[in-house]
């Protein structure tokens, strides 16, 4: 099965600063790469996604980047703000439809006002 | 609408007690899934169902049930609680690539 790892688990920055998460996955045949923002308490919500036809995704301040050589991804926070302090997750999902989407362990951000 | 609904939302077990976390959504979603959350190691899929009548086991199904007679419901039973299922569990439904998660119930088995 898919298998997908997450670096760091943690990350502190200064407001203001960028931050940056990696993802690798195993399984070649993965698709689709959903990232989820989780706050302290409260259920994972999707920030952004990009689909394996795409190399770079961007919304506001989050984008997100895609190497399907290397099988790595990334995700890329600018001018962090108090309120991106959460914890977040990347994902890896095989084929279309309904298929198993497989998560990473998590990155605690702390931004620091 | 309410999107995706879990009751209840905090539940203490003593081992050996069955209970079911029900989950509901009103998106007219096809596919729901159930996710036990434990510090670490994120989010993993206990079981899944694409659609009324059909449902599958994920990554880690043991001790758990999992029924979809209708669009909107899909209930997990746990049969036999153990201190191991101590866990915050999630629902989440999808049309097909977005999923919404409900709140969450945080589980504690003594």
């Amino acid at each position: 099965g898919e298998n997908v790892e997450q670096h760091p688990s943690t990350l502190s920055v200064q407001e203001g600063d960028s931050a940056v998460i990696k993802c690798t996955y195993s399984d070649s045949a993965s698709n689709y790469f959903p990232w989820y923002k989780q706050e302290l308490g409260k259920r994972p919500q999707l920030i952004i996604d990009i689909r394996s036809n795409v190399g770079e995704k961007k919304d506001q301040r989050i984008a997100v980047t895609l190497n399907k050589t290397a099988k790595h991804f990334s995700l890329h926070i600018t001018e962090t703000q108090p309120e991106d302090s959460a914890v977040y997750f990347c994902a890896a999902r095989i084929g279309g439809g309904y298929q198993k989407v497989t998560f990473g362990t998590g990155t605690k951000l702390q931004v620091i006002p | 609408n309410a999107g995706v609904t879990q009751t209840p939302k905090f539940q203490v077990l003593k081992t050996g007690q069955s209970m079911t976390l029900q989950c509901a959504q009103d998106m007219n979603h096809e596919y729901m899934s159930w996710y036990r959350q434990d510090p670490g190691m994120g989010l993993r899929l206990i079981h899944y169902s694409v659609g009324a009548g059909i449902t599958d086991q994920g990554e880690v199904p043991n001790g758990y049930n999992v029924s979809r007679s209708t669009t909107e419901d899909f209930p997990l039973r746990l049969l036999s609680a153990a201190p191991s299922q101590t866990s915050v569990y999630f629902c989440a439904s999808s049309y097909v690539d977005t999923q919404y998660f409900g709140p969450g119930t945080r589980l504690t088995v003594l």
